[in-house]
């Protein structure tokens, strides 16, 4: 079945240092993929998306690139913030079919020292 | 305007006892979803109304899970006989419409603890 596989954390990082959190998938057809991310005490949101092969999502410094031949979806950004400590959650929504149910990776949890 | 709420917040119940969790989408948002995220983690999906109607209910781990949306709002998950791998937070998520691609909006969650 289609399923998420991302890197396990702890990520540590010090303020304003590259960030690349790696994450692959497994489906059929062209899911739909998405990083959400769950900041300490608050429900999880969208970060950004993509919806097809080659798309760039982007959003509040971040990008992740749609890589079908590679099957990734790697988030990155070049100068992290303090405020970007949480944790972050990778997930596709599958191509077609009845539901469009979000399936996730188990999360990478970030923590950026100043 | 007003986000996906939930409640209770966090609930704790004993073994065999029967417990609902609501969750009120944003207000328009045809598509609903439960999901389940087990300490460590990702979210788990549950079950996906569309409507009034469970389009897919695949994720519902067994026969003690039921969910309902009757009215096309408002939507209970219900648990019966619960057990302790039950403790979980139960997130619902709603969309505008059900298109793959489209933003689901999460709650903040019920935390449900079976002693």
């Amino acid at each position: 079945g289609d399923s998420v596989t991302q890197m396990e954390g702890p990520v540590t990082l010090s303020e304003e240092a590259f960030l690349t959190i790696n994450c692959t998938y497994t489906a059929t057809g062209y899911p739909s993929l998405f990083w959400y991310v769950q900041y300490p005490g608050e429900g999880l949101q969208l970060l950004l998306k993509a919806t097809k092969a080659d798309d760039k999502g982007s959003n509040k410094g971040f990008e992740a690139t749609y890589r079908k031949e590679t099957t990734s979806f790697h988030l990155e950004k070049g100068s992290v913030q303090v405020s970007d400590s949480a944790v972050y959650f990778c997930a596709l929504s599958p191509h077609g079919g009845a539901t469009n149910k979000l399936i996730f990776g188990t999360g990478t949890l970030l923590a950026v020292q100043p | 305007g007003a986000g996906v709420s939930q409640t209770p917040s966090n609930k704790v119940t004993e073994k065999g006892k029967y417990v609902e969790l609501r969750c009120d989408p944003i207000s328009g948002h045809t598509a609903l979803y439960w999901y389940r995220q087990s300490l460590g983690q990702g979210p788990e999906f549950l079950i996906y109304f569309q409507g009034t109607g469970a389009a897919d209910d695949s994720g519902l781990p067994n026969d003690r899970f039921f969910a309902v949306r009757p009215e096309g709002s408002v939507s209970t998950l219900k648990i019966q006989r619960t057990e302790r791998g039950d403790s979980a937070v139960y997130l619902c998520a709603s969309s505008f419409s059900s298109g793959g691609s489209d933003e689901q909006f999460f709650g903040p969650g019920t935390r449900l603890t079976v002693l």
